[in-house]
Formats: C-alpha cells, structure tokens, sequence
C-alpha cells in the first residue's frame, strides 16, 4: 500500500523568507506525486506534479518540488513567500496506472508571519 | 472552462431528511469524484464514477447514495446522516482512462470544486 507523510503540521515564516514543506512517500510500486494547495473555505487546487522526466518540478505561484527517489521525498519549495500564500499544503500520490485513486497525506499548514 | 461547480455551498439538514449535493463540469472529463473533507484533515475519497459507472466505492455507508446521470454531473444524495457527517464535501474531476481497460492514459489532474459545507443536526 502506498502513504505519504507530511513532516510538519504547521509551518511558520516570515513574509519574504523561503520555505520547504517536506513530503515523504511510501510504494513498492511507481507512483505519481502531487502537491495541492487548499485555501480557506475553498477546494484544492493543483500546484505542481511529477509524473516522469526530469525530477525538478516547477508549478504555479513561483513553486518548485524535487522528486528524489533514494530518499522517496518530494518536498515542496519556494524562494520566498507572500501574506498571500497563507493555505494548507497537501503532498499526495498515485499509483501509475491506477492513478484515479490520489492518496493525500495530512497536510502542512503554512503560516506567514509579517 | 476549468470550473467545478458545487451546489449548494451550505446545507445544513436533521438526521431525518433527504437532500442531495450536485457537482456540475463542462471540461469534457469522463471521470468524477465525491470527496469527504472534515476539518483540518485531508480529503478522504469516497466514491469514482468512470463512464458514469461506479468504479470506486470507498466502503461509504449507504447513507450516502452517488449518482452520476450524465457526463457532466454528479449527484450524492443524502438520507438518514448521523452528526459525525458533517463535513465539507468536495466533487473532482478528470480525464478518465481509456475506456476498455487500463491503457496507458494517464488521468491526470483532478479539479476540485469549491465544496459543500454539510452540518447534520
């Protein structure tokens, strides 16, 4: 079975500053990996994906996430934030060929401090 | 048009009524999904349709009744909830795989509506 770990449930930073959210996975089997965004009182939006080629992943908003397979991580980045990018992060990944079914994991709270 | 759209946006209901969510999509995806989101958690996936046939049930008790009457809708039909069920429910869509099989059609990226904030009493 697959499952994703998020290692932070809330992260802090001041407006400006950079930050990574860590996401790790776990398959057997090939996967696909997403990052979705989820801001209050809204439904989640897609900011990047990786799905094959080359393992830097560039998606909306001015984020980046690196798939690295040794260390089954993808963890999402970006080199600075805004007041605006205050949301709920969600890493989630599926199984290729089976990808209808997406397993989220719980979720990092990002938290931009002025 | 890149929209999901939910209806209503709140509902609250007694544990004795009958109601039911809509989910409207006009981007020509072949595959839906209902999706239960309580507070700060993931969502948690509860049925797919694929074709418009159930493909996936998540072991969803049969208080929740989904529906797919054509390509471009979705319905979950409420009956008899229980408080516990009070939840933001989220309606996706997709790309569907290929019909037939698996094939190597990637589903892709699922578009989420905005949700329907559920309050059973």
């Amino acid at each position: 079975a697959q499952s994703v770990t998020q290692l932070d449930s809330q992260v802090p930073v001041f407006e400006e500053a950079p930050v990574e959210l860590r996401c790790n996975y776990s398959s057997s089997v090939s996967v696909y990996l997403f990052w979705y965004v989820q801001y209050p009182n809204q439904g989640l939006q897609l900011l990047l994906k990786y799905l094959s080629g080359s393992t830097l992943v560039k998606g909306i908003n001015g984020f980046e996430a690196e798939f690295n397979k040794s260390q089954t991580s993808f963890h999402l980045r970006k080199p600075s934030v805004h007041i605006s990018d205050t949301a709920e992060y969600f890493c989630a990944v599926s199984v290729v060929n089976r990808d209808d079914k997406i397993i989220f994991g719980k979720g990092t709270r990002l938290h931009i401090l002025p | 048009d890149t929209e999901v759209t939910q209806t209503p946006k709140h509902l609250v209901m007694g544990m004795t009524n009958k109601k039911s969510l809509k989910c409207e999509q006009h981007m020509g995806h072949r595959a839906m999904y209902w999706y239960k989101q309580k507070a700060k958690k993931p969502p948690e996936l509860m049925f797919v349709y694929s074709y418009e046939k159930l493909s996936i049930n998540e072991s969803v008790p049969s208080r929740f009744s989904p529906e797919c009457p054509n390509s471009s809708l979705l319905n979950l039909h409420l009956h008899a909830l229980q408080p516990e069920d009070s939840a933001l429910y989220l309606c996706a869509s997709s790309q569907a795989r290929t019909a037939g099989g698996p094939g190597q059609l990637l589903v892709g990226e699922q578009f989420f509506g905005p949700g329907t904030r559920l309050t059973v009493l």
